[in-house]
């Protein structure tokens, strides 16, 4: 069945550090991989997507590659902020309709 | 605001009592997705409706579980005989199928409702 892995966490990083999350996929077919973060007591923020091998999703300053020879869509960020502390699901949507997710990492980022 | 809406956030029950939570899709979805997610675990999936049929349950679903969409739009998600197990956040999502989104398939998710059993 779909799996997806991530690194774990948690990852702690001063501001303005460089940020690297780690996700690689198993799926059948040609799966939508997605970000989604999570605010502490909140819930689920779609972060940015990709539906196609090599696509790129960004926003806020977070960028992903879809990488089908690699099965991966790690997340990064060149410049975090204290703002950017929560956790991170990397999930998948393959030929079912439902999302897959990771077990998520937490990211702390300290002055 | 036209996101999704869950009812309540919060709810603490007596071990053994029954559970009902309510989730309001984003306006015109016609799926909508009822997760699960335990502390420092990902959001596992339940079950999810197109329109007002249920069309896929996980296993995680058990007996004492039963979700509703009557007329295609709000959905109740019930407990019964409620677990300590069953402390958890019960996330509701929703959206469009067939994709009409240029970028496609989309699930959007409710800020969630939190069950805590004693």
């Amino acid at each position: 069945g779909d799996s997806v892995t991530q690194m774990e966490g948690p990852v702690t990083l001063s501001e303005e550090a460089f940020l690297t999350i780690n996700c690689t996929y198993t799926a059948t077919g040609y799966p939508s991989l997605f970000w989604y973060v999570q605010y502490p007591g909140e819930g689920l923020q779609l972060l940015l997507k990709a539906t196609k091998a090599d696509d790129k999703g960004s926003n806020k300053g977070f960028e992903a590659t879809y990488r089908k020879e690699t099965t991966s869509f790690h997340l990064e960020k060149g410049s975090v902020q204290v703002s950017d502390s929560a956790v991170y699901f990397c999930a998948l949507r393959g030929t079912a309709s439902k999302l897959t997710f990771g077990t998520g990492t937490r990211l702390q980022v300290t002055l | 605001d036209t996101g999704v809406s869950q009812d309540p956030r919060h709810k603490i029950t007596k071990r053994g009592q029954n559970v009902t939570f309510r989730c309001d899709p984003i306006s015109e979805h016609n799926r909508l997705y009822w997760y699960r997610q335990t502390l420092g675990q990902g959001p596992e999936f339940l079950t999810y409706f197109q329109n007002e049929a249920q069309l896929e349950k996980s296993r995680l679903l058990s007996d004492r579980f039963s979700a509703e969409r009557p007329k295609g739009s709000f959905s109740t998600l019930e407990i019964q005989r409620t677990e300590q197990g069953d402390s958890a956040m019960y996330l509701c999502a929703s959206s469009l199928w067939p994709r009409r989104e240029k970028a496609g398939n989309t699930i959007y998710f409710g800020e969630g409702s939190w069950l805590t059993v004693v």
